[in-house]
């Protein structure tokens, strides 16, 4: 499985900011998904993003809220815009299939 | 709507002792099944997944589970817990057809006393 590398691991930021967390593959993969998992909480998935097209939301997610970025085939980053406390999640981002994927460390966001 | 139910939120085990998660699923046919635990501050690993074939599936870290399609189950077990073992334990499924997405079950919080 690839290894997965994700940035910052953890940050605590104020409402009305904006945080971009990185997301570093070691091999190159078609599809790369993000996550959020709140406070007790099980993960909800936000979007997919493959290579060269746009990000796919899920119900509940809009770009503005939650730009995506897929440059090539090991990265992607992920901004969380405008931060209010209730995005105070973890943030992870997986990679492989729609049916099998492997998972970052992921970033534990507080936003006070 | 297709779900996955984990009934148990927290379960306390001892070491040594043996364990079983539970994991029931709601879809119209069989979906494909995934186990994953997420260690403290750490982000989620597979454990072992069910496509089809052997309902008995084995796993990293001694982990096995066991499909029963008439339960719509998939089970977690291992024979012997080990301290490091404790963790979150995810249930997830998927449509094995379509474009569904990954669903995840709510977790079960894994405590081990010595």
């Amino acid at each position: 499985s690839a290894v997965i590398s994700q940035k910052p691991s953890r940050d605590i930021c104020q409402r009305g900011t904006s945080l971009t967390i990185q997301c570093q593959v070691d091999s190159q993969v078609t599809m790369m998904f993000w996550y959020r998992q709140q406070p007790g909480q099980s993960l909800t998935l936000i979007a997919t993003a493959n290579q060269g097209s746009e990000a796919t939301y899920e119900s509940g997610f809009v770009i503005d809220k939650f730009p995506i970025s897929r440059p090539n085939l090991t990265f992607s980053t992920l901004t969380v815009s405008n931060m209010s406390p209730e995005d105070s999640s973890i943030y992870l981002c997986s990679v492989g299939s729609r049916v099998e994927q492997y998972f970052g460390p992921g970033t534990r966001l507080t936003v006070t | 709507a297709q779900s996955v139910t984990q009934p148990d939120i927290h379960i306390t085990v001892s070491e040594g002792a043996s364990l079983e998660l539970r994991c029931n699923y709601s879809y119209g046919a069989t979906p494909y099944l995934f186990w994953y635990v997420q260690s403290p501050g750490q982000g989620l690993q597979l454990l072992l997944k069910y496509f089809s074939g052997d309902t008995l599936v084995q796993g990293i870290k001694g982990f096995e589970a066991e499909f029963k399609r008439s339960q719509s189950s998939f089970n977690l077990r291992k024979p012997s817990v080990h301290w490091s073992d404790a963790a979150e334990y995810f249930c997830a499924a998927i449509s094995n057809f379509g474009n569904e997405k990954l669903t995840f079950g709510t977790g079960t919080r894994l405590t081990i006393i010595p």
